[in-house]
């Protein structure tokens, strides 16, 4: 799996949106990127995942460069239950290819 | 969606001891489920790769007659803890590919405490 480069911490006030940025510049042509959160004592939890183009669900929006190199992950209203470690991964979707986790944005939600 | 269900939660065991711990899929079948180990403060760390039917796979540095995983089925993998000693305390979480395409679903995460 290519390497991401992550800011250890981030704050965000309740209700603004958080953005999350990911840096994976050797990321190959076959490789998704994705992202999870894990809540303190809890498993991770997947959010969201796109190739190249940008991604929105329920929990999320994902906006990938062109060239591919980084990634934001947009929350768009932060509440407090949104304070967690991010992870961002990247990987091919190959069944059973391992994720490996990096060390996360810590992101802390404040009133 | 996909839910791997991960008991127990919590132990807390003698040193010297073995623990047990067990990860289901509850609506998919995982031929492939990974255990991952967490030290507080720190990120998760893969241990092992657990196949259906077949032995895992571990990573550098696990001691494989230490953390034994039995996947005998395509619903339950476990993660057997032998001899447990104090250094052995830590957050186990396993996962398994569930909707296919959208990443790997996690447990809940064990925490062991060896006293």
């Amino acid at each position: 799996d290519a390497k991401t480069t992550q800011p250890t911490s981030m704050d965000c006030a309740e209700g603004r949106a958080a953005n999350l940025p990911c840096n994976h510049s050797t990321i190959s042509g076959n490789e998704y990127v994705y992202w999870y959160r894990q809540i303190h004592s809890q498993g991770p939890q997947y959010i969201i995942h796109g190739l190249k183009n940008n991604e929105t669900n329920e929990m999320a929006s994902l906006i990938i460069t062109e060239d591919r190199k980084s990634s934001t992950l947009i929350l768009p209203h932060a509440t407090l239950r949104d304070t967690a470690v991010y992870y961002c991964i990247v990987t091919n979707n190959n069944a059973g290819n391992m994720l490996t986790f990096g060390g996360g944005t810590r992101l802390m939600v404040k009133p | 969606g996909a839910v791997v269900s991960q008991h127990p939660s919590w132990v807390i065991c003698k040193s010297g001891t073995s623990v047990k711990i067990e990860c289901r899929s509850l609506d998919f079948q995982a031929t492939t489920m990974f255990w991952y180990r967490q030290f507080p403060k720190q990120s998760l760390m893969l241990m092992a790769t657990s196949n259906e039917g077949s032995k895992a796979t571990y990573e550098q540095g696990v001691e494989k007659d230490k953390f034994l995983i039995n996947h005998a089925s395509l619903t339950l993998s476990t993660l057997t803890v032998t001899s447990a000693h104090p250094e052995d305390s830590s957050f186990y979480i396993c996962s398994g590919e569930g909707r296919s395409g959208y990443g790997y679903t996690f447990g809940s995460g064990t925490r062991l405490t060896v006293v």
